[in-house]
């Protein structure tokens, strides 16, 4: 029973582009998310989050789009730099259960030169 | 300022062997949570401490698994009699207060290997 989910695997991008990724979730008490980014062999770590009160937030080249009726939220980065290669997980909180991030299998993204 | 530190990085283990797996915190902070991710997998919460205190351990299986954070010392994840499906990434995460999750920083795992 996953509650948050990342239904792409990877995601190809030039360089200089828009790249966007997508989440979903099916608990409708998660009241705060969050965008992580992990590279090989460390750990995760933050980059965005989002209150369930808002459904933007801006944060330099990064933006993350909330839409609790869909129960959807995307992270947008723009433009799109080599080093953004990385795999991306969204992660939700506040869902009434554990304390802990209830986090989505993640999406590879790779920015092509 | 050191993050959190996770140790061993690579820890390879035979069949019903123990396993210890080892956090220190950043400093300052009391709070611990350690995630598993399996592979192709995202991270699942198994357990979060405060020191001397378990507050949250619904994400961790009922056997052979038990976590610890003693006053002194670093935050200890155990796992007895290992078997190959414990085989995974163990992350721990540290952080000053509980929360939402943006005051978290993630240690750089212990992969473990069961053979």
């Amino acid at each position: 029973d996953q509650q948050v989910k990342q239904n792409s695997p990877s995601l190809s991008v030039q360089e200089g582009r828009i790249s966007i990724l997508n989440c979903d979730y099916t608990n409708s008490m998660f009241d705060y998310f969050l965008w992580y980014k992990k590279y090989p062999a460390e750990g995760p770590t933050f980059l965005i989050s989002i209150s369930s009160i808002k459904d933007k937030n801006e944060d330099g080249r990064f933006t993350v789009f909330l839409n609790k009726s869909a129960k959807h939220l995307s992270l947008h980065i723009v433009p799109s730099q080599p080093g953004d290669s990385a795999v991306y997980f969204c992660a939700a909180t506040g869902g009434g259960g554990a304390d802990g991030l209830t986090f989505g299998k993640g999406t590879h993204l790779i920015i092509q030169p | 300022n050191a993050g959190v530190m996770q140790n061993p990085r690579h820890l390879v283990r035979r069949r019903g062997q123990e396993a210890r797996l080892r956090c220190s915190p950043m400093k300052g902070h009391s709070h611990v949570y350690w995630y598993r991710q399996l592979p192709e997998e995202g991270l699942k919460f198994m357990v979060y401490l405060q020191k001397e205190n378990i507050i949250d351990e619904s994400g961790m299986p009922k056997e052979r698994f038990s976590a610890e954070f003693p006053k002194e010392g670093p935050s200890i994840l155990r796992i007895q009699q290992v078997v190959r499906g414990d085989s995974a990434a163990y992350f721990c995460a540290s952080s000053r207060r509980s929360g939402t999750g943006d005051g978290y920083t993630f240690g750089s795992g212990t992969r473990l290997t069961v053979v």
